[in-house]
């Protein structure tokens, strides 16, 4: 089974409203963490938010928020007021566990195109 | 500018030839990670290592190999290389000890394989 699982290849979005890029994901261990990450058609790897599965509260940074749900195993990244150099592909990653291993876990993300 | 930085940014080269990727972490990362982003896998872990310890270790073919040295830096060495080998490889870095870091990552190094 996937361990990380984005629906949606592409989304569309008009400048200025908000979008939500789900992500669903897999994992029988309590203690894991979720990332997005934005990678812009320059190719390089850009970390937006991050949310640990002990945490109370839904994680913000600026523009984007994470919608954490445990129960569904859902973190959908909402982008509010969106702007054209959003336009990127948007990447959910998961890492599971403890110990020493803190390898990430991608899924094969979401290309959003922000139109004028 | 994440701090991670990758040399070269690009590399052509032969089946069967051998290259060497080079990523330097960003200060006071003591952990190195390498990724490959190719089209048809993804995003895929490759290797982790420590302190220059070998500390997890992900898809990686027995072709590929990688250290990392007392200065931190690291180097991932790909050899008999195949068409299909071509990809972004990807070197992010993190403090460690803290799990909930996140991975800083750099520009990548595109490698195409003719």
């Amino acid at each position: 089974a996937q361990k990380i699982t984005q629906t949606q290849p592409g989304m569309f979005v008009q400048e200025k409203e908000a979008v939500t890029l789900d992500c669903t994901y897999d994992t029988s261990d309590p203690s894991y963490g979720l990332f997005w990450y934005k990678q812009p058609s320059s190719g390089e790897m850009i970390f937006l938010i991050y949310q640990g599965s002990y945490d109370q509260q839904n994680a913000t940074e600026g523009r984007y928020s994470l919608n954490f749900q445990k129960a569904r195993k859902s973190a959908n990244l909402v982008i509010s007021a969106s702007q054209l150099g959003d336009s990127a592909m948007y990447f959910c990653a998961m890492r599971e566990g403890g110990g020493s291993n803190y390898k990430l876990t991608f899924g094969k993300g979401t290309l959003l195109t922000v139109n004028p | 500018d994440s701090g991670v930085t990758q040399t070269p940014k690009h590399l052509i080269t032969a089946t069967g030839q051998r290259v060497t990727l080079r990523c330097s972490p960003r200060s006071g990362d003591l952990s190195v990670y390498w990724y490959q982003q190719s089209l048809d896998q993804g995003l895929q872990f490759l290797i982790q290592y420590y302190n220059g310890e070998e500390r997890a270790k992900g898809n990686i073919l027995e072709r590929f190999s990688a250290q990392q040295f007392p200065d931190l830096h690291s180097e991932l060495n790909l050899s008999s290389l195949e068409l299909g080998d071509s990809a972004l490889y990807f070197c992010a870095s993190s403090v460690d000890g803290d799990r909930h870091n996140e991975q800083f990552f750099g520009p990548g190094t595109r490698l195409t394989v003719l």
